[in-house]
């Protein structure tokens, strides 16, 4: 059974810095991974999509990646700003007798201050 | 397009009464999915469809749930006889899978519908 888990659970930064969030998956049999964000109370956002033949995605500041043997993928947030705040999720896409279904962690609930 | 639609935004209602959510995915995603949210924890996946068939259904899914996507457009999702145990964010999520269209394979979320029982 696929397990999905996001390290650390929580993080707190000063504005300005760099920083990395770390996702893990038990099966590296997966399709592709998606990191979003979720604003408190709200659905989420797709940040980045990377599929499983891709190393990595940048959109702006992000960027991810993805070690599929390892089973692990990193977001890299550079400069980060007190609107970055948020939670961050991961999710792998993972196909089982025919059907698509998406796995999602638990988050990392960052907080960047001013 | 004004991407997945989902309502009501927010469903206060008594212990055992029935309530219908409703989702509109984006209109040319074939598939759709349903997921619940508690505080705290990522999305649990609930059900999805491809198209109009039901594809798969969790095992979290009691015999009260119960979801439809009629014509492979909406889907509506709904709990009979309510419990406090089912107040959560329901999310509905929607996808194309044709690899050669653009956004393909990225999952998109309602702003989901907000679930208490009193």
């Amino acid at each position: 059974k696929q397990e999905v888990t996001q390290i650390p659970a929580a993080l707190s930064v000063p504005e300005g810095e760099n920083l990395v969030l770390n996702c893990s998956f038990t099966d590296s049999a997966i399709y592709n991974l998606q990191w979003f964000r979720q604003d408190p109370g709200k659905g989420l956002t797709s940040l980045l999509l990377i599929q499983s033949s891709q190393r990595e995605q940048t959109s702006g500041r992000l960027n991810a990646s993805l070690d599929k043997s390892s089973g692990r993928s990193t977001l890299y947030i550079a400069a980060s700003q007190p609107g970055d705040s948020a939670t961050y999720l991961c999710a792998v896409l993972e196909i089982t007798s025919g059907t698509y279904k998406y796995i999602f962690g638990t988050g990392t609930r960052l907080k960047v201050l001013a | 397009d004004t991407g997945v639609s989902q309502n009501p935004r927010h469903k206060i209602t008594k212990r055992g009464q029935n309530v219908t959510f409703r989702c509109d995915p984006i209109s040319e995603h074939n598939r759709l999915y349903w997921y619940r949210q508690t505080l705290g924890q990522g999305p649990e996946f609930l059900t999805y469809f491809q198209n109009e068939a039901q594809l798969e259904k969790s095992r979290l899914l009691s015999d009260r749930f119960s979801a439809e996507r009629p014509k492979g457009s909406f889907s509506t999702l709904e709990i009979q006889r309510t419990e406090q145990g089912d107040s959560a964010m329901y999310l509905c999520a929607s996808r194309i899978s044709e690899a050669h269209l653009s956004g393909a394979n990225v999952l998109t979320f309602g702003a989901g519908s907000r679930l208490t029982v009193l």
